[in-house]
C-alpha cells in the first residue's frame, strides 16, 4: 500500500511554544490530506481536511487559529500548534488520499508532550 | 446521521484461539468498509476494504465478511497470535458528493492476545 510519513515521532515542548508536523506522501499524490487528533483510549477524531493549494476546511470545535494547517504541494502538509497548552497533548495523526479517492492511507503518528 | 458501532468493546483472548469482531453501520451512501489495526502509538493500518458487491475479503489470518443489506461486517482473526495485540478499527466510507468522500469511524475493538 501507499506510505505516508510524519515527522517527528514524537515531540516534548514548553507551555507557550510553537510545535510543527510534517506530513509527507511518499509514493503517491495526496490531493487531499487529513489531520486527526486521538486522546487516550479514544477514537481518531478529524480536525480538518486540506486540498493541494487551498486553505483548509476545519471541523467544528478545532480551532483554526491554533492549528494552522498548509498543504503547499501534493507530497506535503504541515500541522503547526501554535503557542501549545498541556491540553494539547495528545496522538496527532495525518492521513493522505490520492486523485482516486477512495483509498485514504495513514501516518504512523505523531506524539505530542507540552509540559 | 452516519453512524459505525463496534463490538465488544474489549476482548482478551488465549493465544492460538481465534476470535470474531463485529460491526454495524448505518452510513449512506455506501463506498466501500475498511478494517484497520492500530498498535498503541502508531497509526492506523488497512487490513481489509470491501465494497458493496464483496462478500468477503482475506488478508493471512484475518477475514472480513460483509453483509450490506443488515449493513453488518466482522473481522475473524484466526490462530491469534501474541503481536494481534491492539485496537481494530472498522471505517466506512460514504460518498459525499462531487467526486468527494466521507469517512466514519468506529470506537474500534481492543483486543488484547495473553499466552
Amino acid at each position: 500500500g501507499a506510505v505516508v510519513s510524519q515527522h517527528p515521532s514524537r515531540v516534548i515542548c514548553k507551555s507557550g511554544t510553537s510545535v510543527k508536523i510534517e506530513c509527507r506522501s511518499l509514493d503517491f499524490q495526496a490531493t487531499t490530506m487529513f489531520w486527526y487528533r486521538q486522546f487516550p483510549k479514544k477514537s481518531l477524531m478529524l480536525m480538518a481536511t486540506s486540498n493541494e493549494g487551498s486553505k483548509a476546511t476545519y471541523e467544528q470545535g478545532v480551532e483554526k487559529d491554533k492549528f494552522l494547517i498548509n498543504h503547499a504541494s501534493l507530497t506535503l502538509s504541515t500541522l503547526t500548534v501554535t503557542s501549545a497548552h498541556p491540553e494539547d497533548s495528545s496522538f496527532y495523526i495525518c492521513s493522505a488520499r490520492g486523485a482516486s479517492g477512495m483509498s485514504q492511507y495513514f501516518g504512523p503518528g505523531t506524539r505530542l508532550l507540552v509540559l | 446521521k452516519n453512524q459505525v458501532e463496534q463490538s465488544p468493546q474489549s476482548l482478551i483472548i488465549l493465544e492460538g484461539k481465534n476470535c470474531t469482531l463485529q460491526c454495524n453501520y448505518t452510513v449512506s451512501p455506501f463506498s466501500n468498509l475498511r478494517w484497520y489495526k492500530q498498535d498503541t502509538g502508531r497509526g492506523p493500518v488497512s487490513l481489509t476494504i470491501m465494497t458493496f458487491s464483496e462478500n468477503t475479503k482475506s488478508n493471512g489470518r484475518y477475514t472480513a465478511t460483509l453483509d450490506a443489506d443488515t449493513k453488518q461486517s466482522s473481522l475473524h482473526i484466526t490462530a491469534s497470535q501474541l503481536s494481534d495485540s491492539a485496537s481494530y478499527i472498522c471505517v466506512v466510507t460514504a460518498h459525499a458528493g462531487a467526486g468527494s468522500y466521507q469517512l466514519t469511524f468506529g470506537k474500534g475493538t481492543k483486543l488484547s492476545v495473553i499466552p
